[in-house]
């Protein structure tokens, strides 16, 4: 398995700009997690999904972002419009759920700058 | 919501032995503890996971006493290849908080040669 893929790895853009963060899971997994890290706060953790339905999404910084996942194989966080402040690298991971494993996979990034 | 305290930083040399201890006072029942490390420009990686005792696997240990107030990552005969930082949660798999999946900011290894 390829593992989580995300696309872009790197986004800049200008301040008020719409950004779509584009995620695919691991095949078979039931839950897709989207996280932003950053040094002043760490990793925090947005919203995640099981079976494609949002769960948990009070992490969302604010109403300027939104995540959707139409299919068990494809997610999106988009950030409309873009500040400043969302500068950060913006990680999905997902997981299956089976006994008690606690064990995410996380894909690679995307490193968001907005100017 | 078990808060998690742990040292920022820790030093070693090569071919040491590496404990790093976590605290979680109030752990609740169905807590588990699990750790993970996150190299530079890379996504956090599953390193273990444990409720009680002790829980091995081919890269780690993972000590709990009985009391479940702390945990310690045990790293055999570090290499530099281990320099990362590694995080310690606490936690309900799968529970419908937020609280559940807080990674905190980690203790951050540098391993000397």
């Amino acid at each position: 398995d390829a593992g989580v893929i995300q696309s872009p790895r790197h986004e800049v853009t200008e301040m008020g700009q719409e950004v779509t963060l584009r995620c695919k899971p691991i095949s078979g997994h039931d839950y897709l997690f989207w996280y932003r890290q950053t040094m002043m706060r760490g990793l925090e953790l947005l919203i995640y999904f099981n079976n494609n339905v949002p769960i948990d999404d009070s992490g969302m910084p604010e109403d300027r972002f939104s995540a959707k996942m139409p299919n068990a194989s494809f997610s999106t966080l988009k950030i409309q419009p873009s500040e400043p402040r969302d500068s950060a690298v913006y990680f999905c991971a997902s997981s299956q759920r089976f006994a008690n494993s606690y064990e995410q996979y996380f894909g690679p990034g995307t490193r968001l700058t907005v100017t | 919501l078990a808060k998690t305290t742990q040292p920022i930083s820790m030093d070693s040399y090569e071919g040491q032995e590496v404990n790093i201890t976590c605290s979680h006072n109030n752990i609740a029942t169905n807590d588990y503890i699990t750790w993970y490390q996150q190299f530079p420009s890379q996504g956090p990686r599953f390193i273990i996971q444990g409720y009680k005792t002790k829980v091995t696997n081919e890269v780690a240990s993972l000590f709990i006493p009985a009391d479940r107030k702390s945990s310690t990552l045990s790293l055999p005969r570090v290499s530099l290849s281990d320099t990362a930082v590694y995080y310690c949660l606490v936690g309900s798999p799968y529970g419908g908080s937020q609280g559940n999946l807080i990674f905190g900011k980690g203790t951050k290894l540098s391993v000397k040669p």
